[in-house]
């Protein structure tokens, strides 16, 4: 299995609401990672996570609260979002190693809007 | 400040014909260089790991090179297809792991019949 699998595959929220992508991943991958990702544009890193545990935040706004329950899932909460933030969401994970020479493997993203 | 810069910015070519894709980073100290392809709306998927002792590595009609020295890496697309349209983006991961990937800003192919 060599799958990272991200639900919801769309999302519409209107700036009040409170929502929150998943991401799931059993490849024993000990980093998994949130980028966010507008049209023609590379993917921006937000939030990596080693061992569970938050290693780099890229200065996210509060309004993105990320966390892992365990080393399979990975959450990202969205509260009060702004239209700007409407993007696809990516998630990958990669194994840890001390030589950095580590596959990354992406999910398909979440695409998500905010009205 | 590690960069990856891509060129050319988008590239259309017909059906069957081969093309190379283009590379260059400022990353340091190197670990590894990877291409993914990626479709519209979709997550990137691998095509290709090099590390700074592998020269070439290929995948199919996908082949990488990579120069260490001069810091460039070329991706050739062989016989393209139309499912070949895409962005493909060199991304360039550091040794000490503080800066866990960087993302070139990717070629937009588009294979056309």
């Amino acid at each position: 299995d060599t799958e990272v699998t991200q639900t919801p595959k769309h999302l519409v929220m209107g700036m009040t609401n409170k929502k929150s992508l998943k991401c799931e991943q059993h490849m024993g991958h000990r980093a998994m990672y949130w980028y966010k990702q507008k049209a023609k544009k590379p993917p921006e890193l937000m939030f990596v996570y080693s061992y569970e545990k938050l290693s780099i935040n890229e200065s996210v706004p509060s309004r993105f609260s990320p966390e892992c329950p365990n080393s399979s899932l990975l959450n990202l909460h969205l509260h009060a979002l702004q239209p700007e933030d409407s993007a696809l969401y990516l998630c990958a994970s990669s194994q840890e190693s001390a030589t950095g020479i580590t596959e990354a493997f992406f999910g398909q993203g979440t695409r998500l809007t905010v009205v | 400040k590690n960069q990856v810069e891509q060129s050319p910015q988008s590239l259309i070519i017909l059906e069957g014909k081969n093309c190379t894709l283009q590379c260059n980073y400022t990353v340091s100290p190197f670990s590894n260089l990877r291409w993914y392809k990626q479709d519209t709306g979709r997550g990137p998927v691998s095509l290709t790991i090099m590390t700074f002792s592998e020269n070439t590595k290929s995948n199919g009609r996908y082949t990488a090179t990579l120069d260490a020295d001069t810091k460039q890496s070329s991706l050739h697309i062989t016989a393209s297809q139309l499912s070949d349209s895409a962005s493909y983006i060199c991304v360039v991961s550091d040794y000490t792991g503080n800066t866990p990937l960087v993302f070139g800003k990717g070629t937009r192919l588009s294979v056309i019949a």
